[in-house]
């Protein structure tokens, strides 16, 4: 029973595209991240929510867009994609606030800029 | 904002030896510091984990020790198999847990 599920696993586009990663957790987490992976394989945070707010963002361009329904999803959207955004995106949640405990990660979404 | 430094980068131990990670923090609020382990291809997994108000913790043949004073902590694994050939990535979480910062990662090679 997948804890944190990202979909698509694998995403190939042209430059210019718009493009959804889609992000679920059934662990009752409150908080959700996104984080970028790079070929050198830096984990970097793009965004963090709790309870459906915006908490952080780390100086994203505004063409990275995160939403988030509800506690258990946190989308991303991004827009006229560039060569530079081909990364690991993983999505992962943790406990809320305070109570300082273990992020888990989705299986990662591979996104190739063309 | 937090920055976490991870140190060596490339990391080759022949088999049956002890590897040793370290990091440092600079936030002085941090007062969480997990381990994920990241074999290639999938997602990073938490291998073990310290609180500011603990100096060591072991689990079977990894420990972690923490000097808040220094602001550093390290990995220690011990008698090193092939299937800990990994990325390691040291972290630390301040802002109440809503940020988790990496350190650059490790690549751990066991050789036989």
């Amino acid at each position: 029973d997948t804890a944190v599920s990202q979909t698509p696993k694998y995403l190939v586009t042209q430059m210019g595209n718009d493009k959804s990663i889609k992000c679920e957790q059934n662990l009752g987490h409150d908080t959700m991240y996104w984080y970028k992976q790079d070929s050198k394989k830096f984990l970097k945070i793009m965004f963090s929510y709790n309870n459906k707010e915006l908490i952080i963002n780390e100086t994203v361009p505004n063409r990275f867009s995160p939403k988030s329904p509800d506690k258990a999803h946190l989308n991303l959207h991004i827009n006229s994609l560039e060569l530079g955004d081909s990364a690991v995106y993983f999505c992962a949640s943790s406990k809320s606030t305070g109570v300082l405990g273990e992020a888990f990660f989705g299986q990662g979404t591979r996104l190739t800029v063309v | 904002g937090e920055n976490v430094e991870q140190h060596p980068s490339t990391l080759s131990v022949q088999e049956g030896d002890s590897a040793v990670i370290k990091c440092t923090y600079s936030d002085s609020a941090s007062n969480y510091f997990p381990w994920y382990k990241q074999e290639l291809g999938k997602r990073p997994q938490l291998i073990i984990d310290i609180r500011s108000n603990v100096g060591e913790k072991k689990d079977q043949r990894i420990a972690v020790t923490l000097n808040k004073t220094a602001k550093h902590f390290s990995l220690h694994i011990t008698e090193t198999q092939p299937e800990d050939s990994a990325v390691y990535f040291c972290a630390a979480s301040t802002r109440g847990g809503n940020k988790l910062t990496f350190g650059t990662g490790t690549q751990l090679k066991v050789e036989l």
